[in-house]
């Protein structure tokens, strides 16, 4: 199985502050990798896929970049409604794997 | 507009089995992959296996090949999943979600399963 290493677990910023989340598969997953935000109570959302292809709807300041082993979700101004987990997830081969969370707060 | 809505989840004692349904709309559920994800109160994601369109085939996750399967209905346009022989740990909230673009990209709101005797 591949692993999913997502870092930091917990992040505080102040509103504007430009936010990196990364994740670092154990193996290469050549940019089969997705971004999903969960706000308190809800379903997750998708953001990105594979890698830096923004969902419809979803808001330009959210980016993703990476390749081989290690990824990074952005957001480049934070904004109030930002406050979420995010996950990333892994879908280069079976059995899918999540990264294990990023919970951002605001300062 | 994907509507995802689970059901038949709640509390239930080890050793016993649960079916979880997923009705959809909004979309030609026969044309499309659907999975079941769980999330346990920790927090921690796990996909727990898909169904391909027609409902030919399905993959698993290794740990829960035995005891987890998953059906579909394409004329009612319902997922399933049924649990047997559950233990405390999977106590988690259940996710259905569909493969349009990438796996995942649409999810139902959710059911959650406490195993406790």
């Amino acid at each position: 199985d591949i692993q999913m290493t997502q870092s930091p677990s917990f992040l505080s910023a102040s509103v504007g502050d430009r936010v990196t989340i990364n994740c670092k598969a154990s193996q290469n997953i050549n940019k089969y990798l997705n971004w999903y935000q969960q706000k308190l109570g809800e379903a997750p959302k998708l953001l990105i896929y594979n890698t830096n292809n923004l969902q419809t709807g979803i808001p330009s300041r959210f980016s993703g970049s990476g390749s081989g082993t290690d990824y990074t979700l952005t957001i480049s101004s934070l904004q109030p409604e930002d406050v979420a987990t995010y996950f990333c997830l892994q879908h280069s081969s079976r059995p899918w794997t999540f990264g294990g969370g990023t919970k951002l707060e605001l300062k | 507009e994907v509507q995802l809505v689970e059901s038949g989840g709640g509390l239930v004692q080890p050793g016993a089995s649960l079916k979880l349904s997923c009705v959809a709309s909004g979309f030609t559920f026969s044309d499309y992959w659907m999975s079941w994800v769980r999330q346990t109160p920790g927090k921690t994601m796990e996909w727990i296996g898909d169904i391909k369109y027609d409902g030919s085939y399905t993959n698993y996750a290794p740990s829960l090949k035995n005891r987890f399967t998953i059906s579909r209905d394409n004329a009612k346009s319902t997922l399933y999943l049924q649990m047997s022989n559950v233990r405390s740990e999977d106590t988690a909230t259940y996710y259905c979600t569909i493969t349009t673009v990438v796996p995942f990209d649409y999810w139902g709101q959710g059911v959650m399963v406490t195993v406790s005797s």
